[in-house]
Parts: C-alpha cells; sequence; structure tokens
C-alpha cells in the first residue's frame, strides 16, 4: 500500500490565482482530513470527511473548498490564493474515529503564494 | 476537547530514556490520550495512545497518572532518529468534530550524541 499520496511536493502561486492540492489514500479509510501548518506551529484542521459525499469544516475552513466523490480522493481547491495561505499542507485519512483510531498522513504540500 | 500542556522543548542523550510531561487537568472520563510525533518536513506519525492504564507497544510506554490529569510518553531507548516535535493529544472516543485531533505546538525533543 502507498498509504496517503498528496501532490504536488511544492508550488508556488502568485495571489489570485487557484489551485487544487491532490490526496489520495489506498487504505479504504472512511474518513479523510486537511490540516495545515505554519512555521513552529502546530497543525490547524481545514476540512474533514467521513465518507464519500459527506463534508464537515474544521477549525479554520475559510478560503478552501474540499469535495468527496469517491473513497479514495479528497481534493483541496484554493479559489483566491492570498499569501496568508502559504503554509504546509497536510492530508490524513482514518478507518473510523472511535476509540484507538490512528491518522496516516501524507508527505505534506508546501505552499508559497507571492 | 481538553487542552493539553507540554513543554516546549526537551534534551535527551544517545542511549537513554525520554521521558516527555503532558499536563491534560480537564480531561473528561471519554477522552483518550494520543501521542503523534513529527520529524522534521514529514508528515506526523502516531505512537501510542491510551485511556486509563498504562500502554507499551515497539515505539514507546505511555503512563498515565491515576487521576488522569497527566501523563508521560516514555522513548526506552532514545536514538538520534528520535529527534522530532512531540504531540500530546486528547481526542474525544466519540465521532464528528469532536473526535478530531487538535494539535497543539508540542515538545520539540532533541536527541544529542
Amino acid at each position: 500500500n502507498a498509504g496517503v499520496t498528496q501532490t504536488p511536493k511544492f508550488r508556488i502561486l502568485k495571489i489570485g490565482q487557484s489551485m487544487t492540492l491532490q490526496c489520495t489514500q489506498d487504505m479504504n479509510h472512511n474518513y479523510m482530513y486537511w490540516y495545515r501548518q505554519d512555521p513552529g506551529m502546530g497543525l490547524k484542521l481545514i476540512y474533514y470527511s467521513v465518507g464519500a459525499g459527506i463534508t464537515d469544516k474544521g477549525e479554520v475552513p475559510n478560503g478552501y473548498n474540499v469535495s468527496r466523490s469517491t473513497t479514495e480522493d479528497f481534493p483541496l481547491r484554493l479559489e483566491l490564493a492570498a499569501p496568508s495561505q502559504t503554509s504546509v499542507y497536510f492530508c490524513a485519512s482514518s478507518l473510523g474515529q472511535g476509540a484507538g483510531e490512528k491518522l496516516f498522513f501524507g508527505s505534506g504540500t508546501q505552499l508559497s503564494v507571492l | 476537547d481538553a487542552k493539553t500542556t507540554q513543554p516546549p522543548s526537551m534534551d535527551c542523550a544517545e542511549g537513554r530514556a525520554a521521558n516527555l510531561p503532558c499536563n491534560h487537568s480537564t480531561i473528561s472520563g471519554n477522552e483518550y490520550v494520543y501521542w503523534y510525533r513529527q520529524i522534521h518536513s514529514q508528515g506526523p506519525q502516531y505512537i501510542i495512545h491510551g485511556l486509563k492504564n498504562n500502554e507499551t507497544n515497539e515505539m514507546a510506554s505511555l503512563i498515565i497518572t491515576e487521576d488522569r490529569k497527566s501523563s508521560t510518553l516514555i522513548l526506552p531507548h532514545a536514538t538520534l532518529r528520535d529527534t522530532a516535535v512531540y504531540y500530546c493529544i486528547v481526542r474525544s472516543k466519540s465521532g464528528g468534530s469532536q473526535g478530531n485531533l487538535i494539535f497543539g505546538k508540542g515538545t520539540k525533543l532533541s536527541v544529542k550524541p
């Protein structure tokens, strides 16, 4: 199993541009998450999904959109990039949210908005 | 969800035990204690979790006090590869937003030769 795969690894955007961060997992996990991590800080939850067709906001959803059309894929969309969105983005998945559920993380996407 | 308090940084000599403390004085009865670590520039990695009893796996041991207000992650024989930021997280076992992980700043553990 490849686990959680994120693409691209690095990206530079101009202010106002749009892009989609891709995330796919091959573990047949129901739950998927998007986090962002600013320098020297912990991770903050942007959006999460409990299954195909179901998404919900996390702690910092403004400026982002998500969709979950399949179990495997959970793309994150930035519509109008702003410098405040410069961050490292991590996608994660888990089988469920019951006791003992582990989150598996991807290797991250480093995004700079200039 | 209960908040956690961790020291910002700790040092440990290679080969010695690393003991990382975490305070979670407002933890409730249905909340588990989870530990993750993040090696530089990588995604976080699950280490261990527990509710009341002490737990051990191939990576570490977790000691939870009887009143559950604090815990300690123990890496029995730290190596240079254990240098990372360690996150202590309290997480509800229920679903929805309550079950989501809330990461703080963690403890930066530096293992020195």
